[in-house]
């Protein structure tokens, strides 16, 4: 089945340390996205990248980075320069960066971190 | 800037019900396209409707059905005879023609509770 696989679906952490999460896509979608979102809040871009080896930040990049060295992978890492980390994370593509393609979500990883 | 607004953040109804989910919405492009998500209790996102600016025909999905008046820049969400199925938190979204890397501006939410 095609979609996007995100993992693992809970995450757990102690401050200070590094976490990379793992978002996956078998829809050659040339563009992938992260965002974040806060309880009782919507979603916000964090970066995007709308093709291998680019990248670009999005609203809320600080202490966050990525890479996007294959077509199906887009890992988000995030740094100990976050300053409030917990949160669910979801990474989305889509065929191409543009309005006339729509977005599709995995299903998200909910990080903690204490 | 871009914004969309949801001014509700939480309804309650009885199953049977029919509930009506508002969104307003703030660009300065005359292309756009809105979107209408549900995210149930596992957290992932499904896409419900996606309308483009130059569209302002209502349209009707089963029980679900959308009111796009550019005039009073809305983008309502009525769920008629909801079932319990239907609680959820439901997001509309913004994506401008200028928008960079195709971004999408999400309102808060409004989480529907949908009672037997």
């Amino acid at each position: 089945d095609g979609g996007i696989t995100q993992s693992p679906k809970y995450l757990f952490r102690k401050e200070g340390q590094n976490v990379t999460l793992s978002c996956e896509q078998n829809l050659n979608h040339d563009a992938m996205y992260w965002y974040r979102q806060d309880p009782g809040q919507g979603l916000r871009l964090i970066y995007y990248s709308q093709i291998v080896n680019d990248f670009q930040k999005g609203d809320i990049a600080e202490g966050y980075s990525v890479s996007r060295e294959k077509k199906e992978s887009f890992p988000l890492t995030v740094t100990s320069a976050q300053k409030n980390p917990t949160a669910f994370y979801l990474c989305a593509s889509s065929t191409r960066a543009s309005i006339l393609y729509e977005q599709y979500f995995g299903p998200g990883t909910r990080l903690t971190v204490t | 800037a871009q914004k969309v607004t949801q001014a509700q953040t939480e309804i309650s109804v009885v199953e049977k019900e029919d509930v009506t989910l508002d969104c307003v919405y703030e660009t300065r492009d005359t292309t756009y396209y809105l979107f209408w998500y549900k995210q149930p209790p596992s957290g992932e996102l499904v896409f419900l409707i996606r309308r483009n600016s130059f569209d302002e025909q209502n349209e009707i999905s089963g029980r679900y059905s959308w009111n796009f008046q550019k005039s009073t820049s809305s983008f309502n969400f009525t769920i008629t005879a909801s079932q319990v199925v239907d609680s959820a938190v439901y997001f509309c979204a913004l994506s401008e023609d200028n928008a960079a890397g195709n971004k999408l501006t999400f309102g808060g939410g409004t989480r529907v509770l949908v009672k037997p």
